[in-house]
């Protein structure tokens, strides 16, 4: 079965710091792999995708393919960056759309 | 563009008791989901829709839970009768559904059930 993980339950970082939000993965086929965020008392939104290959809100994510993983990248964190951080994967498109644990991100002053 | 909708928004039920849930998807969004988020974990997919017929059911507790969206729009959740541990948010989500139109989920603001 898909799994996605994230180790890190929570992440603090200083604002205009570098922040990487790990996500892994485990399937053996080509999966579609997405970033969800969730601002306090908003609904789960979607961030980007890797198929976009763009960068939302200075947000990037590569997808790495012989290490299972889909890390979230930004280079210098902005305090509306704080938020919960959930890493989801989807096979056999629009089937199976599996999320992670998340990762609460609180971006300090 | 209307969003997802959901209510109640918020619920407490005793256990045992019964609680029905209901969701209206993005209109023109074929494919409909049910997701369970206890506190402190990612949702978890309880059951998909493509139009009216179910999709994936495989993770949902069918001796309790039961889902229906009969005109392939709106959907019903129903719990009964409910547990202790099923109190959490229960989150429904819509997509397009086609590759034309992107692999892409929206979801509803959710339905905080809490059993006492």
């Amino acid at each position: 079965a898909q799994r996605v993980t994230q180790p890190e339950k929570l992440l603090s970082v200083f604002k205009g710091a570098p922040v990487e939000l790990k996500c892994n993965y485990s399937y053996s086929g080509s999966p579609e792999l997405f970033w969800y965020v969730q601002y306090s008392r908003q609904r789960l939104q979607l961030l980007l995708r890797h198929i976009s290959r763009e960068s939302i809100k200075g947000f990037t994510a590569d997808l790495n393919k012989g290490e299972t993983s889909f890390h979230l990248k930004k280079p210098f964190a902005q305090e509306e960056d704080s938020a919960m951080y959930y890493c989801a994967l989807s096979v056999s498109y629009g089937q199976n759309f599996v999320f992670g644990p998340g990762t609460r991100l609180s971006v300090l002053p | 563009e209307a969003g997802v909708a959901q209510s109640p928004r918020y619920k407490i039920i005793e256990k045992r008791q019964s609680v029905a849930f209901w969701c209206n998807p993005i209109s023109g969004h074929a494919t409909l989901y049910w997701y369970q988020q206890i506190l402190g974990q990612g949702p978890k997919l309880l059951i998909q829709f493509q139009n009216n017929g179910v999709v994936d059911d495989s993770q949902l507790p069918k001796d309790r839970f039961s889902a229906e969206r009969l005109k392939g729009v709106d959907s019903t959740l129903k719990i009964q009768p409910a547990k202790l541990e099923d109190s959490a948010v229960y989150l429904c989500a819509s997509s397009f559904g086609d590759i034309t139109s992107g692999n892409t989920i929206y979801f509803g603001e959710g339905s905080w059930l809490t059993v006492v």
